[in-house]
């Protein structure tokens, strides 16, 4: 496709599970980003990729969360033992590479933890 | 160091009449900034974009935003607001690639509400 696409686009699941979110950049694009997005929030930054390298991890909130990105493309969000207030819209964007260019975004994966 | 404020939760306009979204930003060097639109159950939408060329900024949907230096300020303005409009707009302040880079800040949002 041509935009950025996010799975799953709900994921429910138990406290204490572990969970993969799973992003796929538009084609060509070198940066990619990760937020989160809470009820009524605004964004919060998680980290980001330059190629399969992330220079930026000091958004993660715990050591529970941690990403990935293989082959300078799909990345994937892991969350370790769920806890409630990872509730959230977890967002994933692109962009051709980080010298300021727009972002672009999926729609994002709704997390319910239980 | 960087930040941006929107100076309005909510705001609330009728249909044909005109639409201020505030946004103030705070950088120690020339930034890039941006706003985006989201509406409910959806990523966010580059609406437009300055990057130290023109300070009048034309983007999608008849929107449009100013940079002033002077005032540190980038406020979204359309001339008409359509039903469509209604949506949650995000202010957002961007890094240099040698200081900040890759490193963007977004506001809290500024959430628009239109009114037949």
């Amino acid at each position: 496709g041509a935009g950025v696409s996010q799975s799953p686009s709900n994921k429910v699941t138990e406290k204490g599970k572990d969970v993969e979110l799973r992003c796929d950049p538009i084609s060509g694009h070198t940066a990619l980003y990760w937020y989160r997005q809470s009820l009524g929030q605004g964004l919060e930054f998680l980290i980001y990729f330059q190629g399969n390298s992330a220079p930026d991890k000091s958004g993660l909130p715990s050591d529970r969360f941690s990403a990935e990105r293989t082959g300078g493309s799909v990345s994937t969000l892991t969350i370790q033992r769920t806890q409630q207030e990872d509730s959230a819209v977890y967002l994933c964007a692109s962009s051709l590479d980080s010298t300021n260019q727009p972002q672009h975004f999926g729609d994002g994966t709704r997390l319910s933890i239980l | 160091a960087q930040s941006v404020t929107q100076l309005d939760s909510h705001v609330s306009v009728s249909e044909g009449t005109p639409v201020l979204l505030r946004c103030n930003y705070s950088s120690s060097y020339s930034p890039s900034l941006f706003w985006y639109v989201q509406h409910p159950n959806k990523g966010l939408q580059l609406l437009l974009k300055y990057t130290s060329a023109a300070t009048l900024v034309k983007g999608i949907n008849g929107f449009e935003a100013e940079f002033k230096k002077s005032e540190t300020s980038f406020h979204l303005t359309k001339p008409s607001a359509h039903m469509s409009d209604a949506a949650e707009y995000f202010c957002v302040v961007s890094g240099r690639l040698d200081t900040n880079a890759g490193k963007s800040t977004f506001g809290d949002g500024t959430t628009l509400t239109v009114k037949p």
